[in-house]
């Protein structure tokens, strides 16, 4: 199984700050990594697929970039919708999601 | 525009079988090229891959529930189904059936549908 490790588990934030999440797979996945957003008592939305690529109608403040096992979210200007719970999902090899990173208001 | 809406008991008794369907709409089953998968949610906890189904009808399961879960598609009503037998309060979240890609990645979640498993 290939295991999927987010840092941190928490980040405090300010409103138009800039910044960013790791996640580190057990193993190479070259670039099959998708970032999701999830808000309180919502299903979560996709933002990022192939590690590097937006999807459609996400903000362009939102950037990925990785591959093989180390992969990072950047947000460059917090905005107040953004704060929110965000998980990576590896999808090389069956699917993995990491346990997540709460980004709360400082 | 596609969606996808869960349906099912919202609590199961211990030891007993865990069925949800997921009913798509706006796009056909049949005609797809997709994977089509669960994912579930404990209370206040992270996200865990369940499975997924892929148009040519071979499954794949996340390898802690391998012995429990089977992922189904009836394509005549346009659904999927998930079914975990002996389930425990461990299984107990919120489940989300949701759209791939032709890759098992989640390109469309469901609203999601709580399940409680209790007696």
């Amino acid at each position: 199984d290939i295991q999927m490790t987010q840092s941190p588990s928490t980040l405090s934030a300010s409103v138009g700050d800039r910044v960013t999440i790791t996640c580190r797979a057990s193993q190479g996945i070259r670039t099959r990594l998708a970032w999701h957003q999830q808000k309180p008592g919502k299903a979560p939305k996709l933002l990022i697929y192939l590690a590097s690529s937006l999807e459609s109608g996400v903000p362009s403040r939102f950037s990925g970039s990785g591959s093989g096992t180390e992969f990072t979210l950047t947000i460059s200007s917090l905005q107040p919708d953004d704060f929110a719970t965000y998980y990576c999902q590896q999808y090389s090899s069956f699917s993995t999601f990491g346990q997540g990173t709460k980004l709360e208001i400082k | 525009q596609l969606q996808l809406k869960e349906s099912g008991p919202g609590l199961v008794r211990p030891s007993e079988t865990l069925s949800l369907t997921c009913t798509v709409s706006g796009e056909s089953l049949s005609s797809s090229t997709y994977y089509w998968g669960w994912v579930r949610q404990p209370p206040g906890k992270g996200l865990e891959w369940i499975g997924a189904i892929y148009y040519t009808g071979r499954t794949f399961y996340n390898p802690s529930l391998l012995s429990r879960v089977t992922i189904s598609e009836d394509t005549s009503r346009n659904q999927f189904s998930l079914t975990l037998t002996s389930v425990t309060a461990a299984d107990t979240a919120v489940y989300y059936c949701a759209r791939g890609g032709d890759t098992m990645i989640v390109v469309i979640w469901g609203q999601g549908t709580l399940v409680s498993v209790s007696s």
